[in-house]
C-alpha cells in the first residue's frame, strides 16, 4: 500500500560491506516491480526491475530477488560505497496495472566510510 | 541525452497565488505522470496522461489541474496553493508498449523534481 509514515526504516553499513534492503509488497496481482534510489533533493533514479515470471535479476553490483509466495522483494548491493547512501524505494505495478506504481515506505541507507 | 526536465527546480509562491510547474521529456514516451512527495514519504500519484487521455486519481484535490499540449510537455497547475501543498513535485514518463494480449507496464523515469514553497 501507500507509505504514510514519517519515519523511514534505516540501514547503516560499512563501506565495502554488502547491503540488503527488503520490501513487502501489498498486492498479489502485481506483476512488475522496480527499485528506485533517491538522493536528497533529487528525483527517484531507476536501479533495476523484475517481472513476476522471474525470481532473480542481476545488474551491476545490484541483485533483485522476488518471492511471490510471501510477497517479498529485496535489493542486494554488493561492495556498498558512500555514493550508495540514499533512500531506496520499491514499487509495484498496483495489482497488475499498466500505468500505476504503488511505492513502498522507503529505506534510508547510510554508508559509513 | 534523452531525459525528463522540470522547471523551475525551486518555486516559491504565496498562499492562494496560482502557480504552474513544467515538465518536458525527450524520451518520446506516451505516458506522463505527476507525483507529490512530502518529506520522508513515498511519491504520491496525482494524475497521469496516456497520450491525450487524462486520468485523475480519486483523492487528488480539485485544486490540482494538469495540461498536456503535446507529447513532450506536461504542466501542473495549482490554482490556490495552501500551506499543505508545499512539497516536492515529481514528473515521470513511461512508454506503454503494445504486445499480443495487451499493454505491458514499463519503467517510469523521473525528473529531478520541483521543490514548492508556499509562504
Amino acid at each position: 500500500g501507500e507509505s504514510v509514515g514519517l519515519h523511514l526504516p534505516t540501514l547503516s553499513v560499512q563501506e565495502g560491506d554488502n547491503s540488503i534492503i527488503n520490501c513487502a509488497y501489498s498486492n498479489s496481482a502485481s506483476d512488475y516491480f522496480i527499485w528506485y534510489k533517491q538522493e536528497s533533493g533529487k528525483g527517484p533514479q531507476f536501479i533495476i526491475d523484475i517481472r513476476s515470471n522471474m525470481d532473480k535479476r542481476q545488474g551491476q553490483r545490484v541483485t533483485v530477488l522476488l518471492n511471490k509466495t510471501v510477497k517479498h522483494l529485496s535489493l542486494q548491493i554488493a561492495a556498498t560505497q558512500p555514493g550508495d547512501s540514499a533512500v531506496y524505494f520499491c514499487a509495484e505495478n498496483s495489482g497488475g496495472s499498466n500505468y500505476k506504481l504503488t511505492f513502498g515506505k522507503g529505506t534510508l541507507l547510510t554508508v559509513n566510510p | 541525452d534523452a531525459m525528463v526536465i522540470q522547471n523551475p527546480r525551486y518555486q516559491v509562491t504565496q498562499f492562494g497565488k496560482p502557480v504552474t510547474l513544467s515538465c518536458s521529456q525527450t524520451l518520446n514516451h506516451n505516458v506522463m505522470y505527476w507525483y507529490q512527495q512530502k518529506s520522508s514519504q513515498a511519491p504520491k500519484l496525482l494524475f497521469h496522461y496516456y497520450d491525450k487521455d487524462f486520468n485523475n486519481e480519486a483523492d487528488t484535490p480539485d485544486n490540482f489541474q494538469s495540461r498536456r499540449p503535446n507529447t513532450s510537455f506536461c504542466f501542473l497547475d495549482i490554482r490556490s496553493p495552501g500551506l499543505g501543498d508545499a512539497a516536492m513535485y515529481l514528473c515521470a514518463t513511461s512508454n506503454m508498449r503494445g504486445l499480443a494480449g495487451g499493454l505491458l507496464a514499463d519503467t517510469q523515469y523521473f525528473g529531478p523534481g520541483t521543490r514548492l514553497t508556499v509562504l
